[in-house]
C-alpha cells in the first residue's frame, strides 16, 4: 500500500527557507499516471494547494505562491521535496504531501501523508 | 484564485443524513467535474472519499456508499447518510480551477450528536 511521509524542520525563522521532503514507499514515484503534490493547512484555516510535480520534473504551482516555491524529485531516493523561501508567520501550517492524480485519471489527491507542522518564528 | 466556500459546521444525530455544500464559481466547480471531497480526522492522513463529483474510490480502501456527492451549477454537495460516530471529522472539497490550478474549500466540521 502506498505510504507517504513528510520530514523536515518543525521551526523556521522568518525570511529563511522552509524545506520539506516526502518519502514515498509501497509504490513507484515514476508512475506515468501520477503527480506528487504539496498541500498546507494554516492553523484554524482551510487547505491550500501549494503545487505539484511530475517525476520527470514538470511542475505546477499555486499562482499565489509561485514566486517563492520550488519543487524537485529524487527518484533514486523515492522522494520529492518542497522549498518555500522568504517565509513569514503566514506560512505557519501543517504541510501535507500527497499523490496527485491528474484530471485525465480522475483529478484528485488520493493518498496523503499524515502532515508535519512547520512553525515560522524567531 | 479564491477558496471554495463551505459552511464551517454541520451536525446530525446517528442514523440521520447531513449534506455539506461547497460553492465555487463558473471558473472551477461550475465548469469542471473534477470536484473531490476529503475526510480529515485529527492526527491522521486525510482520506479521499469522493472524486469526479460523485465517484467513490475503491482504493486504497473502500468508501461506504453512505457517502455520496453531487453538483448543481457552481455548488457541489457531499451527503452522508446513516450518520455514524466515526463520521465525525472535518470535510474539505476541492476543485480543478483550470490551467493546472487546484483550489480547496475552507472546511466543514461535522459533528455527530
Amino acid at each position: 500500500q502506498l505510504q507517504l511521509q513528510e520530514s523536515g524542520p518543525g521551526l523556521v525563522k522568518p525570511s529563511e527557507t522552509l524545506s520539506l521532503t516526502c518519502t514515498v514507499s509501497g509504490g513507484s514515484i515514476s508512475s506515468s499516471s501520477n503527480y506528487w503534490g504539496w498541500i498546507r493547512q494554516p492553523p484554524g484555516k482551510g487547505l491550500e494547494w501549494i503545487g505539484s510535480i511530475y517525476y520527470e520534473g514538470n511542475t505546477y504551482y499555486n499562482p499565489s505562491l509561485k514566486s517563492r516555491v520550488t519543487m524537485s524529485v529524487d527518484m533514486s531516493r523515492t522522494q520529492f521535496s518542497l522549498r518555500l523561501n522568504s517565509v513569514t508567520a503566514a506560512d505557519t501550517a501543517v504541510y501535507y504531501c500527497a499523490r496527485h492524480v491528474p484530471t485525465n485519471y480522475g483529478g484528485n489527491f488520493n493518498s496523503w501523508g499524515q502532515g508535519t507542522l512547520v512553525t515560522v518564528s524567531s | 484564485q479564491s477558496a471554495l466556500t463551505q459552511p464551517p459546521s454541520a451536525s446530525g444525530s446517528p442514523g440521520q443524513s447531513v449534506t455539506i455544500s461547497c460553492t465555487g464559481t463558473s471558473s472551477d466547480v461550475g465548469i469542471y467535474n473534477y470536484v473531490s471531497w476529503y475526510q480529515l480526522h485529527p492526527g491522521k492522513a486525510p482520506k479521499l472519499i469522493i472524486y469526479e463529483v460523485s465517484k467513490r474510490p475503491s482504493w486504497p480502501s473502500g468508501v461506504p456508499d453512505r457517502f455520496s456527492g453531487s453538483k448543481s451549477g457552481n455548488t457541489a454537495s457531499l451527503t452522508v447518510s446513516g450518520l455514524q460516530a466515526e463520521d465525525e471529522a472535518d470535510y474539505y472539497c476541492s476543485s480543478y480551477a483550470g490551467t493546472n490550478n487546484w483550489v480547496f474549500g475552507g472546511g466543514t466540521k461535522l459533528t455527530v450528536l
